[in-house]
């Protein structure tokens, strides 16, 4: 079965400095992979996504997550964090067979400090 | 293009009340799905569709119904509200399965009491 894991579940930076958010996947063939955000009262948007390829996948907002394999890992990554960028982060893993369903992680809460 | 809706907002209800989370989506997606949100549990699935006329169950069907009459709307129903179902709902929908993006609406904000 598909699960998620997600060990930090509130990270703060302060502005300008690098960010980087922890995911781990368990599933038993190659997975697609996403990464939403998810804006205080809002619903989830989509930062990125990986199906295949390039196992280094750039998405909007300045964000990138690099997929490894041998570490079942895709960690999201941003040089340069703003204070916009205070929300929480969810990392998903999607099945590849039958329905379009995700299972998600329980999220990293980000705090950007001045 | 509105995207993914839903309603109501917000909605407090009484136990063993019943209600109706409406979401309606008009970008013409075959796949629709209905998550909550838990504090420290990320989102759950609740019930999905791969298209009009056809559900399934996902992870936490429990206390939910749901139909797809049309490709647009996919309604859940709470037969008889319990407190433990007090959560943040969301609905979403993508073209297809697989890699696709799923598209998510604003949720709706359930309290049972």
């Amino acid at each position: 079965a598909q699960s998620v894991t997600q060990p930090d579940i509130h990270i703060t930076v302060s502005e300008g400095a690098s960010l980087e958010l922890r995911c781990n996947y368990s599933y038993g063939a190659t997975p697609y992979l996403f990464w939403y955000v998810q804006s205080p009262g809002q619903g989830l948007q989509l930062l990125l996504k990986y199906f295949s390829g390039d196992t280094l996948v750039q998405g909007i907002k300045g964000f990138e997550a690099e997929f490894k394999r041998s570490q079942s890992s895709f960690n999201l990554r941003k040089p340069s964090v703003h204070w916009s960028d205070a929300a929480e982060y969810f990392c998903a893993v999607g099945a590849i067979t039958g329905a379009n369903n995700l299972f998600f992680g329980t999220g990293t809460r980000l705090t950007i400090i001045p | 293009n509105a995207g993914v809706t839903q309603t109501p907002k917000f909605q407090v209800l009484k136990t063993g009340q019943s209600m109706t989370l409406q979401c309606a989506q008009d970008m013409n997606h075959e796949y629709m799905s209905w998550y909550r949100q838990d504090p420290g549990m990320g989102l759950r699935l609740i019930h999905y569709s791969v298209g009009a006329g056809i559900t399934d169950q996902g992870e936490v069907p429990n206390g939910y119904n749901v139909s797809r009459s049309t490709t647009e709307d996919f309604p859940l129903r709470l037969l008889s509200a319990a407190p433990s179902q007090t959560s943040v709902y969301f609905c979403a929908s993508s073209i297809a399965g697989g890699s696709e993006t799923q598209y998510f609406g604003p949720g709706t904000r359930l309290l049972v009491l």
